[in-house]
């Protein structure tokens, strides 16, 4: 089954110590992104990527890190989390082929709550 | 830049009314436009696209036409039920700037329906 992962759902912490939220698909899709989802804003993107070790600046990157190491894993890393970063957070991949018709598949999301 | 607008909820009808939930866009070029949707603990879901001016998507009984006169991609549905609550996303992508992939998503704020038996 075609399936977006992440990990964890739900996760409370403490300002300042570092997180990492993990997203992985099965699907040998090149692009993957990551979103967080606050009321009143919609989706903002953070990060995304085009392929392996090719990673760029969404909309609202401050306070986040990505990698892609490898095709199938993109996690978010919160290096130094803080109140402004609870929110709900969406991984999402498509495949990359130029004029593609194929939809973009979105994990089930985490929750994040910053104290 | 590129943006898309959509209908401020929360949207609340009995069943087998009439929904319509507007969305505008602003894009250079020639985007593709999506309605996405969310349904309650999930992640989301493409409900319908379409790619090119004129073109209807549809899926489960909503539809939605890309009219490039009036920047707009407004979903319907003849007939809600309740299983249709959920929140809606019009987005937009311009695959152009991005190589061709339709990876690259702009969303509108969402619109929150509520259908009542």
């Amino acid at each position: 089954e075609a399936q977006v992962t992440q990990n964890p759902r739900y996760l409370i912490t403490v300002t300042g110590k570092k997180l990492t939220v993990t997203c992985s698909q099965n699907m040998n899709h090149e692009y993957m992104s990551w979103y967080r989802q606050d009321p009143g804003l919609g989706l903002r993107q953070i990060y995304y990527s085009m392929n392996v070790e090719v990673t760029d600046k969404g909309d609202v990157p401050e306070g986040y890190k990505v990698s892609r190491k490898e095709k199938r894993n993109f996690p978010l890393i919160l290096e130094s989390p803080s109140p402004n970063q609870t929110s709900l957070y969406f991984c999402a991949s498509s495949s990359r082929v130029p004029n593609s018709n194929q939809p973009q598949h979105f994990g089930d999301g985490t929750r994040l709550s910053i104290l | 830049g590129n943006s898309v607008t959509q209908m401020e909820g929360p949207v609340t009808l009995s069943e087998e009314a009439f929904l319509t939930i507007n969305c505008t866009y602003t894009a250079t070029g020639y985007p593709s436009l999506f309605w996405y949707v969310q349904y309650p603990g999930e992640g989301l879901q493409l409900l319908l696209k379409a790619t090119k001016a004129d073109d209807k998507g549809s899926n489960k009984g909503f539809e939605a036409t890309y009219r490039k006169e009036t920047t707009s991609f407004h979903l319907e549905k003849g007939s809600v039920q309740v299983s249709d609550s959920a929140v809606y996303f019009c987005a937009l992508s311009d695959a152009v700037r991005y190589g061709g992939s339709q990876g690259n998503l702009i969303f509108g704020k969402g619109t929150k329906l509520s259908v009542k038996p």
